[in-house]
């Protein structure tokens, strides 16, 4: 869906970097979220937000960290990544106004972590 | 955390044939469902939703079977076609508060 973007689409670090990934949104939605999806397994929440400086932690916040200054924007960060956050990550949004709870999801970011 | 395995269940049917995709929920609270259909290199793309007072939903090709007793969902495609080869995942929601809870996924596999 264009209207929800990702960056960067690929990501080689090494354990120990800071990495962060950014996720825009055209739609005008209040709600973003990050989550995570490893192979064979279904997608989790990692954070969540409910509107600008508003920070949700989801399930596996450990070793994350997120930004909402701005409606259209929800950056999530890795201040020291490690190995077995290599994963494919999604940024959704998603609007209480609309008439249906659907999450839009963005194309997603590959992060390898050597 | 999760450890479901590295292998989705895989459901392979033949070309214009209708597939059927399943998927247990957790929470009897839960009232409102969505299936999301992820090709390849892609994002979860919405199907079809369906709220707990509903046993039924229809859209284009596709049908949303909930049976709240069993705490079942069923994702109905029919005259299935390459185009619908992917990964398919429902998506349970609680009390309106766009936190979802995702299944673990069913690959569909179409033979031409």
């Amino acid at each position: 869906d264009a209207d929800v973007t990702q960056t960067p689409r690929n990501r080689i670090t090494k354990t120990g970097k800071r990495i962060m990934l950014e996720c825009s949104q055209t739609k005008g939605h209040d709600r973003m979220y990050w989550y995570r999806q490893d192979p064979g397994l279904g997608l989790r929440l990692i954070y969540y937000s409910f509107d600008v400086k508003d920070i949700n932690k989801g399930e596996i916040s450990d070793g994350y960290s997120v930004s909402r200054q701005a409606q259209a924007k929800f950056s999530l960060s890795l201040e020291s990544a490690i190995p077995n956050q290599t994963a494919l990550y999604f940024c959704a949004t998603s609007s209480p106004r609309t008439s249906t709870d659907t999450q839009y999801f963005g194309p997603g970011t590959r992060l390898t972590v050597l | 955390g999760e450890n479901v395995g590295l292998h989705l269940p895989t459901l392979s049917v033949q070309e214009g044939d209708n597939s059927i995709i399943n998927c247990a929920y957790s929470n009897s609270a839960s009232d409102y469902f969505i299936w999301y259909k992820q090709e390849s290199g892609k994002g979860p793309q919405f199907i079809i939703d369906i709220r707990s007072n509903m046993d039924k939903r229809q859209g284009q090709r596709v049908t949303v079977l909930l049976n709240k007793t069993v705490k079942h969902l069923s994702l109905q495609i029919a005259a299935t076609q390459p185009g619908d080869s992917a990964v398919y995942f429902c998506a349970e929601n609680i009390d309106a508060g766009n936190m979802l809870t995702f299944g673990g996924g069913t690959r569909l596999m179409v033979k031409p």
